[in-house]
């Protein structure tokens, strides 16, 4: 699995976007990059995925560079609910998921 | 679709006793996975199960972890002979299995050891 390097926290304003980075150079071409969240206390929930194309669905857009080395999660109006760890992670599918320590976006007033 | 869940959502125990954890996963998800979190930690992964085959066990997961799918739909997580560095979330995460696949969590089992 390709590592991951997400800055360790981040804040932002309320009905702003929310844009959190993901470096992840040694990505293979078959590894998709997944965003999970995990908000305090609960178990990691699902964001989206993604291969080589952008992704949007109903939580967030994924844009991907075209050279795959990087990606950016885009939260387009953050609520206090969004206050969470997001986790960026390489992964190839039928096997275990590798977590780093994440980011931690605090969603101010 | 009902979603993960997992039982209990806490426990506390005293060292040296067993602990056992259920998951029921989503209906129809082959794959159910067992994951262990610590504080200010990602969560890591324990075990999976691909209906009731256990496939990958982790290097974490000592001689006193043993996990079970025996009809290939629930799981259950025992822990024998709990230490205080057992305290823990346990997280249980089930998917279709596949390309791309998504894994899909539960809200886990909190395991304080005294």
């Amino acid at each position: 699995d390709a590592k991951t390097t997400q800055p360790p926290s981040m804040d932002c304003s309320e009905g702003r976007a929310a844009n959190l980075p993901c470096n992840h150079s040694t990505i293979s071409g078959n590894e998709y990059v997944y965003w999970y969240r995990q908000i305090h206390s609960q178990g990691p929930q699902y964001i989206i995925h993604g291969l080589k194309n952008n992704e949007t669905n109903e939580m967030a857009s994924l844009i991907i560079t075209e050279d795959r080395k990087s990606s950016t999660l885009i939260l387009p109006h953050a609520t206090l609910r969004d206050t969470a760890v997001y986790y960026c992670i390489g992964y190839f599918g039928n096997e275990k998921l590798t977590f780093g320590t994440g980011t931690r976006l605090t969603i101010i007033p | 679709d009902t979603g993960v869940s997992q039982n209990p959502r806490h426990k506390i125990t005293k060292r040296g006793q067993n602990v056992t954890f259920r998951c029921d996963p989503i209906s129809e998800h082959n794959r159910l996975y067992w994951y262990r979190q610590t504080l200010g930690q990602g969560p890591e992964f324990l075990t999976y199960f691909q209906n009731e085959a256990q496939l990958e066990k982790s290097r974490l997961l000592s001689d006193r972890f043993s996990a079970e799918r025996p009809k290939g739909s629930f799981s259950t997580l025992e822990i024998q002979r709990t230490e205080q560095g057992d305290s823990a979330m346990y997280l249980c995460a089930s998917s279709l299995g596949g390309s791309a696949e998504t894994q899909y969590f539960g809200p886990g089992t909190r395991l304080l050891v005294l």
